[in-house]
């Protein structure tokens, strides 16, 4: 069965702090998502990776960057935590060669940052 | 900018009935149109999805019409259940170009009993 898991599903970090977020899918999927999710604003693109050591921004990477060192993990990494990064994290994976680009989810980190 | 445009932000439907969410979109190279349903405290899931080669496609009591003149899809839940009271998200993506998928801002759906 596909799986994306998430290394926390909830997280709170102070201010400044440097936050670290954690995936891993089993599908040898090429390509790897991070999203953030929030009322009245869906779901919206952070980073994306298409292959190991690479990585595209999204939507809005300010304040955040990524780090893919293996295919089957993608890192979220908050350098300086701010309260406005308080969301709910969702990462993703889906196959470079796929005819329908289906992302397949993981279950969501919940970050409140104090 | 939000590529695609979802409504309404949430909906109440009575057990037994319809429940319709509509998407519009702007950018003429988006060539696929999935749904994904969110139940609380999982990740989204794909739910059903549509290209603009059909103007119909249905899976079971879900239904996506596509109206590729309006740039607009929806999906239509026949005999809503209180099992289906969940959020969810149209999405759009053009398989030229980054490939990735652009959601709506999500609807959340709840049926009454």
């Amino acid at each position: 069965d596909v799986k994306v898991t998430q290394s926390s599903r909830y997280l709170v970090k102070r201010t400044g702090e440097k936050v670290f977020l954690e995936c891993v899918q089993d599908m040898d999927h090429e390509n790897m998502f991070w999203y953030r999710q929030d009322p009245g604003l869906g779901l919206r693109l952070i980073y994306f990776s298409y292959d190991v050591k690479m990585k595209e921004k999204g939507d809005i990477p300010e304040g955040y960057s990524v780090s893919r060192e293996k295919k089957e993990r993608f890192s979220l990494i908050l350098e300086s935590a701010s309260t406005n990064q308080t969301s709910m994290y969702l990462c993703a994976s889906s196959h470079g060669l796929a005819d329908n680009n289906e992302q397949f989810f993981g279950p969501g980190t919940r970050l409140t940052v104090l | 900018q939000q590529q695609v445009k979802q409504s309404p932000q949430s909906l109440i439907v009575q057990k037994g009935g319809i429940s319709i969410i509509n998407c519009a979109y702007e950018n003429t190279a988006f060539d696929y149109f999935p749904w994904y349903q969110q139940f609380p405290g999982k990740g989204p899931a794909l739910l059903i999805a549509i290209r603009p080669d059909v103007s119909e496609k249905k899976e079971g009591r879900f239904t996506i019409s596509f109206n590729k003149s309006a740039k607009q899809f929806s999906l239509h839940i026949m005999d809503s259940q209180p099992g289906d009271s969940a959020t969810y998200f149209c999405a759009a993506s053009a398989q030229t170009g980054a490939n990735n998928l652009f959601f709506g801002t999500g609807t959340r759906l709840t049926v009454i009993p």
